[in-house]
């Protein structure tokens, strides 16, 4: 069974840095083809893709968003992490990690998403 | 950037009956070479994770309801669900993944019981 779970901050400060882990069992992303997604969802508003890292390292970042982000793994502790730069309150979002195959090219499974909060 | 527009934002469609949404991409998802449209669609209730229905713009998702379909190609594309339950009531959005990396979604599509 694959699973996917996001950890961090609820709560971070304006110009902070906000530091995501995702957690996740059942595949390895050293497995040609795999990726892990980082994507928010700002309250009541829509989805926003925010990077990507596949099974070669290989490191993908919206373009809006590229100069803030930065993604990583550890394949031995099946761990993604996101780092996020000079938060502000508009950062404020539900933050979901998904697994993303080469088969079908899309999310397939999606963690739970965290939610984190902007405010000084 | 390729830019992803839903219509309609919002839908209300009666118990029984067929709803329809369309995505519209800002230039081709079709990959010439495999002949496949990079393109899904997500399911998003309320409090939930979006949940994955659709890809290569037709394809279902293992576990979906064949009441769910998708068509399409190039750059306009439907998601049809044939016969509407009450547990279809969600929020519906499409994403392209043409360019590498993974892109834009659309701006979601709230449907809801009439």
């Amino acid at each position: 069974q694959v699973t996917l779970r996001e950890s961090g901050p609820a709560l971070v400060k304006p110009t902070q840095t906000l530091t995501l882990t995702c957690t996740f069992s059942g595949f390895s992303l050293s497995t040609s083809g795999m990726c892990v997604s980082w994507i928010r969802q700002p309250p009541g508003k829509a989805l926003e893709w925010l990077a990507l890292i596949d099974w070669d390292d290989e490191k993908y970042y919206s373009t809006s968003l590229e100069t803030r982000l930065t993604i990583s793994k550890d394949t031995s502790k099946n761990q993604v992490v996101l780092t996020m730069t000079n938060m502000d309150p508009l950062d404020t979002a539900t933050y979901y990690c998904a697994r993303l195959y080469s088969s079908s090219g899309s999310m397939d499974v999606w963690g739970q998403g965290t939610t984190v909060t902007v405010s000084s | 950037d390729i830019v992803m527009t839903q219509s309609p934002d919002s839908l209300a469609v009666s118990l029984g009956e067929r709803a329809t949404i369309n995505c519209k991409s800002s230039q081709s998802v079709l990959f010439g070479p495999t002949n496949k449209n990079y393109l899904a669609w997500y399911q998003q209730k309320p409090g939930q994770p979006p949940k994955l229905l659709i890809y290569w713009a037709s394809t279902r998702e293992s576990g979906v309801p064949d009441r769910f379909s998708g068509s399409g190609s190039g750059t306009d594309f439907t998601l049809t669900i044939s016969s509407l339950q009450a547990e279809d009531v969600a929020v519906y959005y499409c994403q392209h993944y043409y360019s590498t990396p993974p892109g834009t979604f659309g701006q979601g599509t709230k449907l809801e019981i009439k």
